[in-house]
């Protein structure tokens, strides 16, 4: 069984541009999260879809937004980018059969690793 | 709000238990978490423990949980060069809030 897969792994872009970070999440898993890690904030959680829904947000600008697909693929978008967007992006799937169960297990990628120039 | 704390570094010998410390805040967790992350890479979930056990056993993975004083660890038995890498403690919020807080992050040196 294939894990969740995040494209690109690396990418590097200059200020005032946007991206698109892609993730695929485990076949069967309806969950999607993202998560920003920096050496200076940790990890912090962006935003979480379930079946094409967005049902959780972290305190993030509006410049970072996302969307998930039929197949449960999830894209997030960073527009203007700025010097402090360089991360390493990470993209979590849960199972998630129905929307009020808890998951108990969330399973991450590799990440992309973004640097802003 | 919720906040997650742990230790930054811990060194031990190959063949020592190790031992790494999590304090959290948010009563409401339902699980809790230990992640490993080694250079370059994603998170890989280690083990979880459910909030109303007090210790889960994995193979050489110990998880011991105290409720009352919001104080998660993890025991490594027989720590390996392989088990250098940095571990993350992560809780999981009751309904309505699905979001994992992680810690900082503890930094695993395992000395030959």
């Amino acid at each position: 069984k294939a894990g969740v897969t995040q494209t690109p792994r690396y990418l590097i872009k200059t200020r005032g541009q946007q991206v698109t970070l892609s993730c695929s999440p485990i076949s069967g898993h309806r969950s999607v999260s993202w998560y920003q890690q920096t050496p200076g904030q940790g990890l912090q959680f962006l935003f979480e879809y379930f079946s094409e829904t967005q049902r959780n947000k972290g305190n993030f600008p509006g410049r970072f937004s996302g969307r998930q697909f039929s197949n449960s693929r999830s894209e997030m978008n960073v527009s203007t980018l700025e010097l402090g967007d360089s991360a390493l992006y990470l993209c979590a799937s849960s199972l998630a059969v129905v929307s009020s169960v808890v998951d108990t297990e969330a399973f991450f990628g590799q990440g992309t690793r973004l640097t802003v120039v | 709000g919720e906040d997650v704390e742990q230790s930054l570094f811990l060194s031990v010998r190959e063949g020592d238990s190790s031992v790494i410390n999590c304090t959290y805040t948010d009563s409401s967790s339902t699980y809790l978490y230990w992640y490993k992350q080694e250079p370059g890479a994603g998170l890989q979930l280690l083990t979880y423990i459910f909030s109303n056990m007090d210790m889960k056993q994995d193979q050489r993975l110990t998880v011991l949980l105290n409720k009352k004083d919001k104080h998660l660890s993890l025991r490594i038995a027989d720590t390996q060069t392989g088990d250098s890498a940095i571990y993350f403690c992560a809780e999981k919020p009751g309904m309505g809030r699905r979001a994992l807080t992680f810690g900082s992050g503890t930094r695993l040196q395992v000395q030959p």
